[in-house]
């Protein structure tokens, strides 16, 4: 089946600091990649969807300026959380799809910000 | 808009029990995927099951089986015979239109299901 590898698996970063995800396709090109956010104990929603050489498309509430997303190549996608609060501690995970396939999950990041 | 709904949040069984666990959704396409993912405590979402909207054939893999049916926009998921390694959050997910199942994913709030010994 196809690999999403994503990376850190983990993360701990001070207040104020920016963080970078990375969300890898490892054996097929993905043309569209999903972002996911889950805080504890809550389910996962979506904060935006981003098409290769496109400007990510976010979802309603999710501030771009602050999450920004690059999909610059069909085999990675990254997310900057930038200046991160200690409320943006989450779990995000990506997905990722060719084309007009189903979407395969990475690991998720556990982001924890001090 | 799509939605999805688990109204079961926590499900606490004895092992060698059967456990079902309920999803209902609400669409206004006719093409649509569903989806079942399992959330162990390390966090990743292991994919169980994927269904379009044209198959409500049920499935059954192992000690699992799903049950789709249309009329009631249900996908109900069960387990047989629960096993420890069960204890999981457990998620229904929806997928609109023809991408196999490729769109943005909406989830439900999930159940936590616990088996104990």
């Amino acid at each position: 089946g196809a690999v999403v590898s994503q990376h850190p698996s983990w993360v701990i970063c001070k207040s104020g600091t920016s963080v970078k995800i990375e969300c890898r396709s490892l054996d097929f090109q993905a043309t569209t990649m999903f972002w996911y956010r889950q805080f504890p104990k809550q389910s996962l929603m979506l904060m935006a969807t981003s098409n290769e050489g496109s400007k990510a498309t976010y979802e309603q509430g999710v501030e771009k300026d602050k999450f920004l997303i690059n999909h610059a190549s069909l085999t990675l996608s990254t997310l900057t959380v930038t200046s991160a609060h200690p409320e943006d501690s989450s779990f995000y995970i990506c997905s990722a799809r060719y084309r007009n396939t189903e979407a395969f999950f990475g690991q998720g990041t556990r982001l924890t910000v001090v | 808009a799509q939605k999805v709904t688990q109204a079961q949040t926590e499900i606490s069984v004895v092992e060698k029990e059967d456990v079902t666990l309920d999803c209902v959704y609400e669409t206004r396409d006719t093409t649509y995927y569903l989806f079942w993912y399992k959330q162990p405590p390390s966090g990743e979402l292991v994919f169980l099951i994927r269904r379009n909207s044209f198959d409500e054939q049920n499935e059954i893999s192992g000690r699992y089986s799903w049950n789709f049916q249309k009329s009631t926009s249900s996908f109900n998921f069960t387990i047989t015979a629960s096993q420890v390694v069960d204890s999981a959050v457990y998620f229904c997910a929806l997928s609109e239109g023809f991408t196999g199942g490729g769109n943005k994913l909406t989830f439900g709030t999930g159940t936590q299901l616990k088996v104990e010994l």
